[in-house]
């Protein structure tokens, strides 16, 4: 079943610690996106990608990392991770070009993380 | 600046009331606006996007580019409705800018 998979979907980790949160989808899109939510607050996107070794940076300044080497895997990375880094992190992915730049988001679970 | 603002953090109604969630945004360009939705314990999906002009769960929402808004509407609430409801631009880069989103809360 076409689907966007997150993992973990919750992490509690020390700081300094280098941790990378996973995302994969079998939609078959070329587009696919990092936001960062605080608890409340809106969605910022922190990365992006058009496909296969494209990755832009978003919105939101972020010290993570992300890397696109298959179509269907969107890792993000955080070398050592600190307190302020707590958040929720979601992935999303769309198709590119068909209907116009705005194709629909599909979005993963999420991963909520607590850096101690 | 590209912005989405949702002036209300939390709407509560009753089942069968109207609901009109406010949304605002500023965007030089020709705006393109959607809704999306997150029922408790579920992912965030979309609801719906202005230039489909479609209703969808009983939901419209109108583009007054006048007013800069976008608001969501539905004629009577139903309790399935509750959930948290964000207002999205579509970005310069091809990406969604989102609002803080709405709660909205039916009761009984």
């Amino acid at each position: 079943e076409a689907d966007i998979y997150q993992t973990p979907r919750y992490l509690v980790i020390g700081t300094g610690k280098k941790i990378t949160l996973e995302c994969s989808q079998t939609m078959g899109h070329d587009k696919m996106y990092w936001y960062q939510q605080d608890p409340g607050m809106e969605l910022h996107l922190i990365h992006y990608s058009y496909g296969v070794n494209s990755t832009e940076k978003g919105d939101l300044s972020s010290e993570s990392t992300v890397s696109r080497i298959r179509t269907e895997h969107f890792p993000l990375t955080l070398e050592s991770a600190r307190p302020s880094h707590t958040s929720q992190y979601l992935c999303a992915s769309s198709e590119w070009g068909r209907g116009g730049v705005y194709n629909e988001q599909f979005f993963g679970p999420g991963t909520r993380l607590t850096v101690l | 600046a590209q912005r989405v603002t949702q002036p209300e953090k939390l709407l509560s109604v009753f089942k069968g009331a109207p609901v009109e969630l406010k949304c605002n945004y500023s965007y030089s360009g020709s705006p393109e606006l959607f809704w999306y939705v997150q029922y408790s314990r579920q992912r965030l999906q979309l609801l719906l996007r202005h230039i489909s002009r479609e209703s969808i769960k009983g939901f419209t929402a109108d583009l007054n580019k006048g007013e800069t808004s976008f608001h969501l509407k539905k004629p009577f609430a139903q309790e399935e409705d509750s959930a948290m409801y964000y207002c999205a631009l579509g970005g310069s880069q091809g990406n969604l800018i989102f609002g803080k989103g709405t709660k909205l809360s039916v009761k009984p």
